[in-house]
């Protein structure tokens, strides 16, 4: 079975960083693409970054650029997302998402329970 | 950057009506295109990939059709587990775009 469990979401003033962790089974980790998504408070789906499985080529939305690094430790099954110079809008849950494929270019089939990220004063 | 719009924001419609979800990419992204389900207070989860398959476990009475442009999601017979807000994904390459959502409840 497919478990994504993600840690390391909290309050944080804005400026701050924070880093979130993903731990993923049920699964050959390396051989699939994955990502963060997040979601403001009653709002949609954010699409965030995406590691590939098999180069770990990264993407980025253009709102977090510069700021956020996802990266993965495919030894631990684990997947992270670094956080820097956080800002208001950045207040969400962030999903860890696991694609059908290792290239980035897929749709995602397993999403974990989330982690809510607040940056406030 | 392709931008994703989808149609209409929100609908309502009774038990067994035909449910049709629109979602139109300004450029073309070939059959990229997902369709995920949201219900209220749960997370995610993907009911059609490549604009028409149908991922395992998900009922038959959904359905996707579309490429290049315009894609829509069809619920064949609306059931009251169906209230939810759906959203499609362009994934032909990065950004991974979502469309804003559709809110779908019961009349």
């Amino acid at each position: 079975e497919v478990q994504l469990l993600e840690s390391g979401g909290g309050l944080v003033q804005p400026g701050g960083s924070l880093r979130l962790s993903c731990a993923a089974s049920g699964f050959p980790f390396i051989n699939f693409a994955m990502s963060w998504v997040r979601q403001a408070p009653a709002k949609g789906l954010e699409w965030v970054s995406t590691v590939s499985g098999s180069d770990g080529s990264t993407y980025y939305a253009d709102s977090v650029k510069g700021r956020f690094t996802i990266s993965r430790d495919n030894s631990k099954n684990t997947l992270f997302l670094q956080m820097n110079n956080l800002r208001a809008e950045d207040t969400a849950v962030y999903y860890c998402a696991k694609s059908r494929s290792a290239i980035a270019t897929a749709a995602t089939n397993y999403w974990g329970q989330g982690t809510l990220v607040t940056v406030s004063s | 950057d392709i931008q994703m719009t989808q149609s209409p924001s929100s609908l309502s419609a009774s038990v067994g009506d035909r449910v049709t979800i629109t979602c139109r990419a300004r450029q073309g992204i070939s059959n990229y295109l997902a369709w995920y389900q949201q219900k209220p207070g749960k997370i995610p989860k993907l009911l059609i990939y490549g604009a028409s398959t149908l991922q395992s476990g998900v009922p038959s009475r959904f359905s996707g059709s579309g490429s290049g442009t315009d894609f829509t999601l069809t619920i064949s017979s609306l059931q009251p587990e169906d209230v939810a807000t759906y959203y499609c994904q362009k994934y032909n390459s990065a950004p991974l775009t979502f469309g804003p959502g559709t809110k779908v409840d019961i009349k």
